[in-house]
């Protein structure tokens, strides 16, 4: 079982639609969630980072963690052309390691 | 200049040749990773180093090795390309001593085709 997977979309959305993205993990001691951002021809991006459960908001972004069912999410609210991307939910393993989800691409169309 | 720098950005090779893919970084980190990654497979990790003297296999080593030249050089390279190796290569950097120890900074990629 993988450590961590990605609905792969894509997703395509119009411009002020809010999007989530979501990942499930394997393993209940897993405690840092990453959610990184890729353009196209370029290398990802950290975007936010959780630790443990809870939510996290940062303008337009809120990362969101739910341990109990081990699910991870990634809500963009009033989406804009810009963020038109790839986006890869990452968790850090006990080995001090990243593993990454296989990515949802995002199409915001104007 | 960037703070992590791959070159070449993109290389066409031969089945059975050997290539080596640079990796040069200006943020001073001590960790530096090489990911590979293909299209519904996302980044997965070939091998990392935590520093000079400290090289470790990752998911995905075999028909790869690696030289950590220096704190700000670690290049990967491919004994005997095979086609399956054709994929897009990210070097990546990542500071123990922050808050963002989980904040990998990435390169802009290898794209390296092997035909």
């Amino acid at each position: 079982q993988k450590e961590v997977e990605q609905d792969p979309g894509p997703l395509s959305v119009p411009e002020g639609a809010i999007v989530s993205l979501n990942c499930t993990y394997s393993n209940s001691a897993f405690q840092y969630f990453m959610w990184y951002r890729q353009y196209s021809r370029k290398g990802p991006e950290l975007l936010m980072y959780t630790y443990s459960s809870g939510n996290k908001e940062d303008g337009r972004f809120t990362a969101q963690v739910d341990k109990s069912s081990k699910y991870i999410s990634l809500f963009i609210r009033d989406s804009q052309p810009s963020d038109s991307a790839t986006y890869l939910c990452a968790i850090l393993t006990g080995a001090n390691n990243l593993f990454f989800g296989t990515g949802t691409r995002l199409t915001v169309i104007p | 200049d960037a703070d992590v720098t791959q070159t070449p950005r993109n290389r066409i090779t031969k089945t059975g040749k050997r290539i080596m893919l640079e990796c040069s970084q200006t943020k001073g980190h001590d960790r530096m990773y090489w990911y590979r990654q293909d299209p519904g497979l996302g980044l997965r990790l070939i091998y990392y180093s935590f520093d000079v003297k400290d090289i470790n296999k990752g998911e995905i080593s075999d028909g790869y090795s690696v030289s950590r030249q220096a704190q700000a050089k670690f290049s990967l390279s491919l004994e005997s390309a095979i086609p399956n190796q054709t994929a897009l290569y990210f070097c990546a950097t990542s500071d123990p001593n922050t808050r963002l120890i989980y904040g990998y900074t990435f390169g802009s990629g290898t794209r390296l085709t092997v035909v």
